[in-house]
């Protein structure tokens, strides 16, 4: 079984600022994948990005990195130059195995100020 | 433009009532899924489907069941609508055999149950 601990509920940053949104998963596959899918308030869930457990490079998309550490499952989500837009839920997210089925933290709400 | 278009956004219904929430989706993808989605808990699985005719239990199914007649049409039965299933509820859909492809969702159907 996969788990997977998001520990903030709410975070909140300046536009312009970076955010660092934290993750940590636990799994037995050694085969998986890891990904960050964003909910703004329009419901509609939007991939952010995602990362190989097997690569051991960071996934990088524009403004948003990750920084995967697999000996300590962890997998965080930095914003960079945050913007009006980026204000959503944000949720890290397991998947293993050929039915891809998606295992959820319980998400971190991002406030983006003036 | 790929889709997963959910029947309702917005749904009230009385206790006891038989409930149908239609998902779909025109990706020609095999595995579809649904999730419920409460504050605090993240989006859990309730049933998950990789084929026509075919359905797996996911982590909270009890009093739910699906159906999936044709590939592109995946639905969510709530036999007997309770007060306790008022919540969110999210479709969604992919490529089977690769579980590091992206998962495309519907927009969710809120569900009140009175």
């Amino acid at each position: 079984a996969q788990t997977v601990t998001q520990s903030q509920p709410e975070m909140s940053v300046q536009e312009a600022e970076t955010v660092t949104l934290s993750c940590t998963y636990d799994t037995s596959e050694s085969d998986y994948y890891l990904f960050w899918y964003k909910q703004p308030p329009s419901r509609q869930m939007i991939l952010v990005i995602r990362q190989e457990a097997y690569k051991q490079q960071n996934a990088t998309e524009n403004r948003f990195s990750v920084n995967f550490q697999k000996a300590a499952k962890s997998f965080s989500l930095k914003i960079s130059d945050s913007q009006l837009g980026d204000a959503a839920m944000y949720f890290c997210v397991t998947n293993t195995g050929t039915a891809s089925k998606l295992t959820f933290g319980t998400g971190t709400r991002l406030q983006v100020t003036l | 433009d790929v889709k997963v278009t959910q029947s309702s956004r917005y749904l009230v219904k009385r206790t006891g009532e038989k409930v149908f929430l239609e998902c779909v989706q025109d990706m020609d993808h095999e595995n579809m899924f649904w999730y419920r989605q409460d504050p605090g808990l993240g989006l859990r699985l309730i049933y998950f489907s990789y084929d026509v005719k075919m359905k797996e239990k996911g982590d909270i199914p009890e009093g739910y069941s699906v159906s999936r007649e044709k590939k592109e049409r995946f639905s969510l039965i709530l036999e007997s609508a309770s007060t306790n299933q008022t919540s969110m509820y999210l479709c969604a859909s992919s490529l089977w055999g690769a579980p590091g492809t992206e998962a495309f969702f519907g927009q969710g159907t809120r569900l009140t149950v009175v």
